[in-house]
């Protein structure tokens, strides 16, 4: 069974300061990847998706993830935080072949102006 | 973009009533449909899967009986909590997607409480 798993369930910092979430995924064979983002008081968006390609992925509102298949990692940064990235991120893995996704637990974000 | 809504968002019941949660694809059509259930500070936990008019595929651990789905059109699935009880309390938010190989989009989710 695959799983995922997110190292930091909380992180605090100032904003300006550089950003970068952990995620692991265990699954034995070819994943999508996804990073989500859910705002206080809203639902899930997509910030980014790594189906195939260049390792390294550019999202929305300056996000971006590299793929890195032999640590089974797909790290999520930012390089200046602003206010009003405070929010919960939770990093996803589907098969290649499925559109199941399997969240891992999350990580709460607090950007401090 | 894709937009999903869910009614109601929030929902009081008691303690061995049903309650039916409506989730909709506004501007696609959904050939699959899932949902979720996410406990407080915790993760999104995949209940079943739900394809346009056929059963839905629950994950281990959620009993069918208890949570039915029906997805009996390209734009709505349905969750019925069958004989709430207080630890069926949570958050359930569904997701649609067009198809294999396209983003899964949100609902902003359902609140329920079970008393």
């Amino acid at each position: 069974a695959q799983s995922v798993s997110q190292h930091n369930h909380h992180v605090i910092l100032s904003e300006a300061a550089s950003l970068e979430l952990g995620c692991n995924y265990s699954y034995g064979g070819t994943v999508n990847l996804f990073w989500y983002v859910q705002y206080p008081g809203q639902h899930l968006q997509l910030l980014l998706k790594y189906f195939s390609g260049d390792p390294l992925v550019k999202g929305i509102k300056g996000f971006e993830a590299e793929f890195i298949k032999s640590k089974f990692s797909f790290n999520l940064r930012k390089p200046s935080v602003q206010w009003s990235d405070t929010a919960e991120y939770f990093c996803a893995v589907t098969g290649a072949a499925g559109n199941k996704l399997t969240f891992g637990g999350g990580t709460r974000v607090l950007v401090k102006p | 973009g894709a937009v999903v809504s869910q009614h109601p968002s929030w929902v009081i019941c008691k303690s061995g009533t049903s309650v039916k949660i409506e989730c909709r694809s506004l501007d696609f059509q959904a050939t699959t449909m899932f949902w979720y259930r996410q406990f407080p500070k915790q993760s999104l936990m995949l209940m079943a899967t739900s394809n346009e008019g056929s059963k839905a595929t629950y994950e281990q651990g959620v009993e069918k009986d208890k949570f039915l789905i029906n997805h009996a059109s390209l734009t709505l699935s349905t969750l019925t909590v069958t004989s709430a009880h207080p630890e069926d309390s949570s958050f359930y938010i569904c997701s649609a997607t067009p198809g294999l190989g396209y983003e899964q989009y949100f609902g902003p989710g359902t609140r329920l409480t079970v008393t």
